[in-house]
């Protein structure tokens, strides 16, 4: 059975960093590119950031280009998102999703003072 | 970048049929898109990948009751025998070498 399963989401103030990770399991994670995905409260999908198979291919939406980085760990099946400078607008559920379309739980991340 | 446009709600009768669209922006009508629904309070869940042709491939657990169809640069999830459940929203998705782009969803509610 595929499972993605984030973990890493807290509340944390105008500014601060995070640290998302996504552990994989059930298929063949180092073929495959990643991704972030996010959902806003009460908004639809947004796409975050996108890795290739081996790591060396990254991608990012404008709105988080520069302050967010995402990457990695083939040997540990294990995909990561760095998220720096975080804003009230990047309150959301991040999901881990992969490119043949599985979809993790969610984590949520809450940007407040 | 290609553009996904959804209705933002739909309504059908519980056991009836529903027809769901997505319409992709000028110059991308020949995009494959994917399905996906998410149920209240729920993670999304992948249906199907969609062609131009309107062959698809669903993915593992999805009912018949779904099937999709294209026509030119519109794409559509049909839902048969509409059962309490899959009153959701659904998106339509697409993607390109850079990125996954999402349409705005459609509510789909069940009298």
């Amino acid at each position: 059975e595929v499972q993605l399963v984030e973990a890493g989401g807290i509340l944390v103030q105008p500014g601060g960093s995070l640290r998302l990770s996504c552990a994989a399991s059930g298929f063949t994670f180092s073929s495959y590119d990643m991704h972030w995905v996010r959902q806003a409260p009460g908004k639809g999908l947004e796409f975050v950031s996108a890795i290739s198979s081996n790591g060396v291919t990254t991608y990012y939406a404008n709105s988080v280009q520069g302050r967010f980085t995402i990457s990695r760990d083939n040997s540990k099946n294990t995909l990561y998102l760095q998220m720096a400078n975080l804003r009230a607008e990047d309150t959301a559920i991040y999901y881990c999703a992969s490119a043949n379309m599985y979809w993790g739980q969610g984590t949520l991340v809450t940007v407040s003072s | 970048q290609p553009v996904l446009t959804q209705s933002s709600s739909a309504s059908a009768s519980l056991g009836s049929s529903v027809k769901l669209t997505c319409a992709l922006s000028s110059g991308h009508s020949s995009y494959i898109i994917a399905w996906h629904q998410q149920q209240p309070g729920k993670a999304p869940r992948y249906l199907m990948k969609l062609e131009t042709s309107g062959s698809y491939n669903k993915g593992s657990g999805v009912p018949d009751r779904f099937s999709g169809s294209s026509s030119g640069a519109d794409r559509y999830l049909t839902i048969s025998d509409l059962q309490s459940e899959d009153e959701a929203d659904y998106y339509c998705e697409t993607w390109d070498s850079n990125s996954r782009v999402f349409g705005g969803g459609t509510k789909l509610t069940v009298l």
